[in-house]
């Protein structure tokens, strides 16, 4: 079975610019969630999405933020205008269940690591 | 909102002898703990969890013990191998199962 993938690993960009972040869950997981981590800090949920539907957005900066999934398989999380702020790893996650069952595994991704320069 | 604290930024054993990582939590509402391991450049890894109506899971060298009382917890790994050397994350869920993350302990076992 094939892991959670994310593109791109690495990504530098300049203050102010956008940037977009690639997922794909393993196949058959309803669930996909978005981290961020900052260095130093453990990961924060941003945005968890149930088939093609938002459950939890609440920790998202929405001014500059977005993120959809819209045939409930693959996602994309933009950030624009990018701040010096948002430098972390930014960690897609995906579970079989609707994340509403606490024993639900959560399987990582390996990252996209944003430096805002 | 700091709702769960690893104090330990770092440990430090000996190949073969037991690693003990603790987990500090503040919501009284989680009731569900999980600790996963990262190694550099890779994401997080489901390890082993237990829920709040047991106080001991076990899972090979891996142990995680629940103290509700104090609300803590401790990951023990017995016997320790070099290849446990990576950041252990503590995270804990509440009725919404929203995962809170401690901030990472990183393990280094030395052969």
């Amino acid at each position: 079975e094939a892991g959670v993938a994310q593109s791109p690993r690495y990504k530098i960009i300049e203050k102010r610019q956008s940037v977009a972040f690639w997922c794909n869950p393993i196949s058959g997981h309803a669930t996909l969630y978005w981290y961020q981590q900052i260095l130093g800090q453990g990961p924060k949920l941003l945005i968890q999405f149930q088939n093609n539907g938002v459950v939890d957005d609440s920790q998202l900066p929405k001014d500059r933020f977005s993120a959809e999934r819209l045939k409930g398989v693959d996602s994309t999380l933009k950030i624009q205008p990018a701040k010096l702020e948002d430098s972390a790893v930014y960690l897609c996650a995906s579970s079989r269940a609707g994340g509403w069952l606490a024993t639900d595994t959560q399987y990582f991704g390996p990252g996209t690591r944003l430096t805002v320069l | 909102d700091q709702q769960v604290k690893q104090n330990s930024p770092s440990l430090s054993v000996q190949e073969g002898r037991i690693s003990i990582l603790n987990c500090d939590y503040t919501n009284s509402m989680f009731d569900y703990f999980l600790w996963y391991k990262k190694y550099p450049a890779e994401g997080p890894t489901f390890l082993i969890s237990i829920s709040s109506i047991k106080d001991k899971n076990e899972d090979g060298r891996f142990t995680v013990f629940l103290n509700k009382s104090a609300k803590h917890l401790s990951l023990h790994i017995v016997p320790s191998q070099p290849g446990d050397s990576a950041v252990y994350f503590c995270a804990a869920k509440g009725g919404n199962n929203d995962m809170r993350f401690g901030a990472g302990t990183r393990l280094t076992v030395k052969p």
